[in-house]
C-alpha cells in the first residue's frame, strides 16, 4: 500500500525553529515535494527532494533520506503569518503526487 | 515563474445542474494536468489526471461520467460536475506540470481552486 505519515498538529513560538517530520512508504518514489497551503487556498510549492541530503530556500529547508523513508520541513525565525497547513507529498512511479493528511502549523506570539 | 488560474472561484448551485470549472497555466505548457478533491480538515486526494489530447485517466472510486474532464490545448483543462448534488460540496483544484523544463518537470503548481456549493 501507500502511505504517507506526518503530525496532525504542531505548535510553536513566533522566532523560534520548527520541525515537521514525514514517514511515507509508497510504490515507488520519484521525488518528496513540501506544499503549505492556508485554509481555504491552494496548496503552493515550498520544496523538491529527489536526492539525499538537505535542501535550503530562505527560512525553509527540506530533508531527505531515502534508504529511510523520511523526510523534514526545517522553518526558521518562525512568523505568524507561517501559521498554516504544511503538505508532505511524494511523487510515486505513475508520476502522481500522494499527499499525507497535512500538518497544521500554528505559530504563537 | 509558473502560473495556474482556476475559475472560478467560487460557486453556488442548484441541486442536478452542471458545472464547468476551468484551469489554465498561463506562462508555460501542461501536457499533463491534475484534479484533485479536498474536504475540510483532510488532504488532497486525486481524483484524475488529464493528458492533453487524450481521455483523462481516472481515480478508483471516481465516476467519470460524473467528473467530466477534457484537455483541449496544451494550457488549458476543464472538469464539468455533471448533475450536481449536494455531496458534490467541496474545493476542487488543479494542478499543472511544466512539460518543458526537465530540472522541475515533475513540481505542480496549483490553482488558487474552486468552492463549490451544490443546495
Amino acid at each position: 500500500g501507500q502511505n504517507i505519515d506526518q503530525p496532525t498538529e504542531m505548535t510553536a513560538t513566533e522566532g523560534a525553529i520548527v520541525q515537521i517530520n514525514c514517514t511515507y512508504q509508497t510504490s515507488g518514489f520519484n521525488g518528496l515535494f513540501w506544499y503549505q497551503q492556508h485554509a481555504g487556498e491552494a496548496p503552493t510549492f515550498l520544496s523538491y527532494n529527489v536526492l539525499d541530503g538537505l535542501e535550503e530556500k530562505g527560512r525553509f529547508s527540506s530533508f531527505l533520506s531515502r534508504s529511510k523513508g523520511y523526510s523534514y520541513l526545517l522553518l526558521k525565525e518562525l512568523q505568524m503569518k507561517d501559521s498554516a497547513s504544511y503538505l508532505c507529498a511524494v511523487n510515486n512511479q505513475g508520476g502522481k503526487l500522494i499527499f499525507g493528511q497535512g500538518t497544521e502549523l500554528s505559530v504563537k506570539p | 515563474g509558473a502560473v495556474v488560474s482556476q475559475h472560478p472561484s467560487w460557486v453556488i448551485c442548484k441541486s442536478g445542474t452542471s458545472v464547468k470549472i476551468e484551469c489554465r497555466s498561463l506562462d508555460f505548457q501542461a501536457t499533463t494536468m491534475f484534479w484533485y478533491r479536498q474536504f475540510p480538515k483532510q488532504s488532497l486526494m486525486l481524483m484524475a489526471t488529464s493528458n492533453e489530447g487524450s481521455k483523462a485517466t481516472y481515480e478508483q472510486g471516481v465516476e467519470k461520467d460524473k467528473f467530466l474532464i477534457n484537455h483541449a490545448s496544451l494550457t488549458l483543462s476543464t472538469l464539468t460536475v455533471t448533475s450536481a448534488h449536494p455531496e458534490d460540496s467541496s474545493f476542487y483544484i488543479c494542478s499543472a506540470r511544466n512539460s518543458a523544463r526537465s530540472v522541475t518537470k515533475n513540481i505542480q503548481y496549483f490553482g488558487a481552486g474552486t468552492r463549490l456549493s451544490v443546495l
